[in-house]
């Protein structure tokens, strides 16, 4: 039981690239949401989904696209990558109000 | 727009010393708050969670309160220790597993 897993760990972009970040669980839980953390700063939720087929925007959406084909899996995209996203990205997935995270993904864009 | 904010902002003590976190609210329309750890480099762990109905909970050497009216909780380590020093932050509800409001989080340092 892997839990939430989250890929790459670490990702440099250039200014205008776009790239997808991976995250997975294996705890069939429903919901599934992004968070970014910036220094002093709380996480702050960017997209979520409900289940499979359904997801939402939330507080900070602009420039990132979310997809949810499955239960497993919730990716984030970033259609054209700008330096504002340097940032550590977190996906979480919640049973009920448990909410269980992944470790991370640390994404500088210069 | 529900805010949270928490103070302080960063903290040093000395092994073995009893210390509380604050943490404030600023809608008392929550459905729960949570306090979770997060060590440095890693994700969130989370350390106790408070329904809207209950006043506490407790886990070990941890206590935490919730005053719904005054948009208020503290979070209270007893007998620290240099394995306590982390990241701790607070984190609202207002319904569902996903549409929580994080505070910036209490920096804290025990020294051996």
């Amino acid at each position: 039981n892997a839990g939430v897993t989250q890929t790459p760990k670490f990702q440099v972009l250039k200014t205008g690239q776009s790239m997808t970040l991976q995250c997975a669980q294996d705890m069939n839980h429903e919901y599934m949401s992004w968070y970014r953390q910036d220094p002093g700063m709380g996480l702050r939720l960017i997209h979520y989904s409900v289940g499979a087929g359904i997801t939402d925007q939330g507080e900070v959406p602009n420039g990132y696209n979310v997809s949810r084909s499955t239960t497993e899996d919730f990716p984030l995209r970033l259609l054209s990558a700008a330096p504002s996203q340097t940032s550590v990205y977190f996906c979480s997935t919640s049973r009920g109000e448990t909410q269980y995270f992944g470790p991370g993904t640390r994404l500088l864009v210069l | 727009k529900q805010e949270v904010t928490q103070i302080p902002a960063a903290l040093s003590v000395p092994e073995g010393e009893n210390l509380v976190l604050n943490c404030s609210f600023t809608d008392s329309a929550i459905y729960n708050l949570q306090w979770f750890r997060q060590d440095p480099g890693k994700g969130l762990t989370s350390l106790l969670l408070i329904q809207s109905s209950q006043r506490e909970q407790t886990s070990g050497r941890l206590n935490a309160s919730l005053d719904k009216s005054s948009g208020r909780s503290t979070l209270y380590i007893a007998a620290s220790q240099p394995g306590d020093s982390a990241t701790y932050l607070c984190a609202v509800q207002r319904g569902g597993g996903f549409k929580t409001i994080f505070g910036a989080g209490t920096r804290l340092f025990v020294k051996a």
